[in-house]
């Protein structure tokens, strides 16, 4: 099995709203990481967590609150967000924990704050 | 530092023609590499990776890239594109302790048919 799944595929909130990403994968992977992806850009990092520890945040704003409750799961909980968090949300694992090496990536979640 | 330089914004191309969509890297340590596809509407495939051994590397839908150490560079090609190909391709470099991971900012293939 070497996919990574996300759920929803499309999610529209409201600027109060609160909701969550899901993310998961069952590769024995160590390391996953959430991107944001705008149109025509690269994904942007937002956070690592390396064997289920947050290693890396990338001064990401405070209405994004990222989970871990095992080694195959992600969320992502938003919060207040605002119409220009709208983009695609990346999930993506990769093999060991504490370095990137080559990642794995979800179909992604369209989030759209109204 | 690490960075990724993809040139080419878009390429159009006609079906059934060679293409090649170029990526140079600057790095001081020794790096891995990646080339990634994102379909419309879709999340990144891992298309190929460098990581060591042969500089030449296949992919299984007739893409190949070949690592060139002196000249820094990653380039992707494909003899004759289907208009399946049609997407946005990233290259993107990490080193070799894997602590760091740069996407370039990518290359949209348009195939004509």
């Amino acid at each position: 099995d070497t996919e990574v799944t996300q759920t929803p595929k499309h999610l529209v909130m409201g600027m109060t709203n609160k909701k969550s990403l899901k993310c998961e994968q069952h590769m024995g992977h160590r390391a996953m990481y959430w991107y944001k992806q705008k149109a025509k850009k690269p994904p942007e990092l937002m956070f690592v967590y390396s064997y289920e520890k947050l290693s890396i945040n990338e001064s990401v704003p405070s209405r994004f609150s990222p989970e871990c409750p095992n080694s195959s799961l992600l969320n992502l909980h938003l919060h207040a967000l605002q119409p220009e968090d709208s983009a695609l949300y990346l999930c993506a694992s990769s093999h060991r924990g504490g370095a990137f090496y080559e990642q794995y990536f979800g179909p992604g979640t369209r989030l759209t704050v109204t | 530092a690490q960075s990724v330089t993809q040139l080419d914004s878009q390429v159009p191309v006609f079906e059934e023609a060679p293409v090649e969509l170029r990526c140079n890297y600057s790095s001081s340590v020794s790096v891995y590499l990646f080339w990634y596809v994102q379909y419309p509407n879709q999340g990144l495939q891992l298309l190929l990776k460098y990581l060591s051994g042969s500089t030449l590397v296949e992919s299984i839908n007739g893409f190949e890239a070949e690592f060139n150490k002196s000249q820094t560079s990653f380039h992707l090609r494909k003899p004759s594109v289907h208009i399946s190909d049609t997407a946005e391709y990233f290259c993107a470099v990490s080193s070799n302790t894997g602590n760091q991971f740069y996407f370039g900012t990518g290359t949209s293939l348009t195939v004509i048919p």
